[in-house]
């Protein structure tokens, strides 16, 4: 069981708008900073949020991020079938004092 | 540009040990912490363990505390993984990853990760 819950799938059909929720505590996500990762099909994760809304050079402003209190949200607009694909969450816990993801949610566009 | 790679994974006998390498370019290593993270296979992204920038501040996931140990040859631009005393539940892709800054370990850059095998 993770530390950090997300809903384990989505769908959206091309050109839709999802969000993806990621909920934690104040040891984690209330007091760091939540990044998003997103995973294709046998490939390694990559950044795609960092420090709650930013997004890294080469990401699409499609996507985009916020937090607030213990919990944080991915959205994603204007969705296309490449965003097919595995989306994690993650922030530092203080309290275990160590790096947690959450469980992962498959995006699957329809 | 930032390049991680992981080698050292294999099959190994419940009870045996591995040693993990990723070898890092395109930054300047000794900046940066460094994580190791497994995805056992089908299953979620699990944080294992982190280490800043000098190599003097660790930090481990419990699943793995007193089993592995993370190091870092800063002169070499690699980092390590010593894990014994394997499991069958440590079989997993491992992947090496660069922190954001010296003393973060918060994520912006994946290798792509090196197969272990725990299994007799």
């Amino acid at each position: 069981q993770s530390v950090l819950t997300q809903p384990p799938s989505a769908s959206g059909t091309p050109g839709q708008r999802v969000t993806i929720s990621c909920s934690g505590s104040g040891s984690n996500i209330g007091s760091y900073n939540v990044y998003w990762y997103q995973q294709l099909p046998g490939t390694a994760p990559k950044l795609l949020i960092y420090r709650n809304n930013q997004r890294p050079s080469g990401v699409p402003d499609r996507f985009s991020g916020s937090k607030s209190g213990t919990s944080a949200s991915l959205a994603i607009s204007g969705l296309r079938s490449e965003d097919e694909a595995d989306y994690y969450c993650a922030s530092w816990d203080g309290s275990l004092s160590g790096r947690v993801f959450g469980g992962g949610t498959k995006l699957t566009v329809l | 540009e930032v390049q991680l790679l992981e080698s050292g994974g294999g099959l190994v006998q419940p009870g045996g040990s591995l040693r993990l390498s990723c070898a890092a370019s395109g930054f300047t290593f000794s900046s940066y912490a460094m994580n190791w993270v497994r995805q056992a296979p089908r299953k979620g992204l699990q944080w294992i363990s982190s280490i800043d920038g000098s190599g003097t501040g660790t930090y481990y996931a419990d699943s793995v505390k007193g089993r592995f140990t993370i190091s870092r040859a800063n002169s070499k631009n690699t980092l390590y993984l010593q894990m014994d005393s394997l499991r069958v539940e440590d079989t997993a892709m491992y992947y090496c990853a660069k922190g954001e800054s010296v003393d973060s370990g918060d994520i912006d850059y994946w290798g792509q990760g090196t197969l272990v095998t725990v299994s007799s």
